[in-house]
């Protein structure tokens, strides 16, 4: 079955410093990669979704990258600020809304 | 339009009794999924349903069940329970048939079982 690591390590950075967040995956390479935002108590919160031909997605102050070569996408947040802390999840399909979620990596940006 | 409601949001069970969850999916969302999160496996998928049928099962043993009734709210029901169902359960429902489409989850129901 398909397998995502994500750092587990929590990522401690500087406010206004840019957060990368690192998601890899085995096996066969999904149709497209979701990444999420989860806070203590709640549920996800969906962020962003970038499909296999795309190479890159931005929201906002967020940028997704899609390597299937690789098997990686790595999740950016630029000019973070200490409301970004929180932790985020990649998220793979499989088919009919099956989805591989990592297990997550926290981040905490510091004022 | 509100957001995906689960009841109860918090419960409290004794090891060989069931449980029943409830989700309700955002209007008109016909896909509706059942995630069990803890902290040392992460997210899980249990099922989905789609239309009243279940297209998609995790691997978790025949004690967790669910259905989905025709106006898509969801249910899932687990069985004997043990202390390892403890965890947060957590329902998602997304417009598409497929996964092309975000998921919205609810705040989930933290079951513990003593």
């Amino acid at each position: 079955s398909q397998k995502i690591e994500q750092n587990s390590e929590a990522l401690n950075i500087q406010e206004g410093k840019t957060a990368t967040l690192t998601c890899n995956y085995t096996n066969y390479s999904p149709a497209y990669l979701q990444w999420y935002r989860q806070d203590p108590g709640r549920g996800p919160v969906f962020l962003l979704l970038i499909r296999e031909n795309e190479k890159e997605k931005r929201k906002e102050r967020l940028k997704v990258t899609f390597d299937t070569t690789l098997k990686q996408s790595l999740f950016h947040i630029t000019a973070s600020q200490p409301a970004d802390s929180a932790t985020y999840l990649c998220a793979l399909d499989t088919n009919f809304n099956k989805f591989y979620f990592g297990s997550g990596t926290k981040l905490n940006v510091k004022p | 339009k509100a957001g995906v409601t689960q009841t109860p949001r918090y419960l409290i069970k004794t090891r060989g009794q069931q449980v029943t969850l409830s989700c309700s999916p955002i209007s008109g969302h016909r896909s509706v999924s059942w995630y069990q999160q803890t902290p040392g496996q992460g997210l899980q998928f249990l099922f989905e349903y789609f239309s009243e049928t279940q297209r998609n099962k995790g691997n978790f043993p025949g004690r967790f069940s669910g259905r989905q009734f025709s106006n898509s709210r969801s249910e899932m029901n687990v069985s004997t329970l043990e202390l390892g169902d403890s965890a947060l359960y957590l329902c998602a429902s997304t417009s598409m048939g497929t996964g092309t489409a975000e998921a919205f989850f609810g705040q989930g129901t933290r079951l513990t079982v003593v």
